[in-house]
């Protein structure tokens, strides 16, 4: 079946550790987001990608890094500069910009221990 | 700048009952709309979306909504709520050729029996 893989469910990071959250798509779209959503709240964009090698800076990039080597794939690095990282993370991706649907995956809960 | 409101945080419906779910936004652009659904600890998946086509969109689960410009509004509605219909609602605009999203804050929706 098409869709996004989020992978893991729920991770653990200890205080200063990085920890890497997977996003594979395989509907053959060009665009890919992450957000943040903390209980209660809505969503807000951490990084986006338009194309493959490329991504920008949404509302909340400090603390996070992403990489696009490859059309399907956009892992989401949380380094221990974000101090507040406890949250459910969303992956998202459409065949263009915003007037397309995105369709999400399933979201990784990440807790700090 | 654009944004939009959800102005209700909660609803609470009896089962076989309406539901109406009010969103409005604030663009001087022409929006593209869309209203997700998402259960607990799960990704959010698509109910209907407008993109300039007829304002009355019909979408999953018996869902509707009406595009009404002169008010700006973009409000959710189904005429007999079930048990499964418990979730948190959020309604998302995007203006033009913006990959950005901007997401409402969200509405729970509880269905008492």
């Amino acid at each position: 079946d098409g869709g996004i893989t989020q992978s893991p469910k729920y991770l653990f990071r200890k205080e200063g550790q990085n920890v890497t959250l997977s996003c594979e798509q395989n509907l053959n779209h060009d665009a890919m987001y992450w957000y943040r959503q903390d209980p209660g709240q809505g969503l807000r964009l951490i990084y986006y990608s338009q194309i493959v090698n490329d991504f920008q800076k949404g509302d909340i990039a400090e603390g996070y890094s992403v990489s696009r080597e490859k059309k399907e794939s956009f892992p989401l690095t949380v380094t221990s500069a974000q101090k507040n990282p406890t949250a459910f993370y969303l992956c998202a991706s459409s065949i263009g910009h915003g007037g397309n649907t995105i369709y999400f995956g399933e979201g990784s809960w990440l807790t700090v221990v | 700048a654009q944004s939009v409101t959800q102005l209700d945080s909660h609803v609470s419906v009896s089962e076989g009952t309406p539901v109406l779910l009010r969103c409005n936004y604030s663009s001087s652009y022409s929006p593209s709309l869309f209203w997700y659904v998402q259960h607990p600890n799960k990704g959010l998946q698509l109910l209907l979306k407008y993109t300039s086509a007829a304002t009355l969109v019909k979408g999953i689960n018996g869902f509707e909504a009406e595009f009404k410009k002169s008010e700006t509004s973009f409000h959710l509605t189904k005429p007999s709520a079930h048990m499964s219909d418990a979730a948190e609602y959020f309604c998302v605009v995007t203006f033009g050729d913006d990959y950005k999203l901007s997401f409402g804050a969200g509405t729970t929706v509880t269905v008492r029996a």
